[in-house]
């Protein structure tokens, strides 16, 4: 069975610029998340989506991230303009369902932010 | 707030030993729980995962232990060998699952480091 698929793996962008970030999940997998890994911590959730709805985004900084899960498979995330904070991996997870299933992570996409 | 945390923050031991890292958690409605594994320039791997009707699990070498009593989680890693040096996080379910959605809080991660 695939893991969680993400693209591209490694970027490095100025500050004010902009990125996105791709994700395909496990096959069959209808639960959705994206996480932010700062340096020596551990990750912190940023959005979770069952199939194309949204559940909890409430510490997505809204301002500047925006992310999308159109058709309840694939899902992108953006970040416009991008600060020198968001230097991070960013994280893409699935599992089956929200109940009662692992939580399965891919190998991530680490932002530079100069 | 409610958090995740770790109680030392490195480990080291011997090849062959077996390895014992520790995680107390916050919430005691927390009902499900994780321990995952991360090498250098990788995304978590899932170790083994246990729930809050259970006080142990074990896996290949691995054995998750669940104290509800004093809201403690351990992982115990037996015959530890070099291929276990990594950062290992406990994560959390701070509410039942099927309100949050399976939201999962992380702690800062032990590294456990082994010796050959």
């Amino acid at each position: 069975e695939a893991g969680v698929a993400q693209s591209p793996r490694y970027k490095i962008i100025e500050k004010r610029q902009s990125v996105a970030f791709w994700c395909n999940p496990i096959s069959g997998h209808a639960t959705l998340y994206w996480y932010q890994q700062i340096l020596g911590q551990g990750p912190k959730l940023l959005i979770q989506f069952q199939n194309n709805g949204v559940v909890d985004d409430s510490q997505l900084p809204k301002d500047r991230f925006s992310a999308e899960r159109l058709k309840g498979v694939d899902s992108t995330l953006k970040i416009q303009p991008a600060k020198l904070e968001d230097s991070a991996v960013y994280l893409c997870a699935s599992s089956r369902n929200p109940t009662g299933d692992a939580i399965y992570f891919g190998e991530g996409s680490w932002l530079t932010v100069v | 707030g409610e958090s995740v945390g770790l109680h030392l923050p490195t480990l080291s031991v011997q090849e062959g030993d077996n390895s014992i890292i520790n995680c107390a958690y916050s919430n005691s409605a927390s009902d499900y729980f994780i321990w995952y594994k991360q090498e250098s320039g990788k995304g978590p791997q899932f170790i083994i995962d246990i729930r809050s009707n259970m006080d142990k699990r074990q896996g290949q070498r691995v054995t998750v232990l669940l104290n509800k009593t004093v809201k403690h989680l351990s992982l115990q890693i037996a015959a530890t060998q070099p291929g276990d040096s990594a950062v290992y996080f406990c994560a959390e379910t701070p509410a039942p699952r099927r309100n949050q959605g399976g939201k999962l809080i992380f702690g800062q991660g032990t590294e456990l480091s082994v010796k050959p």
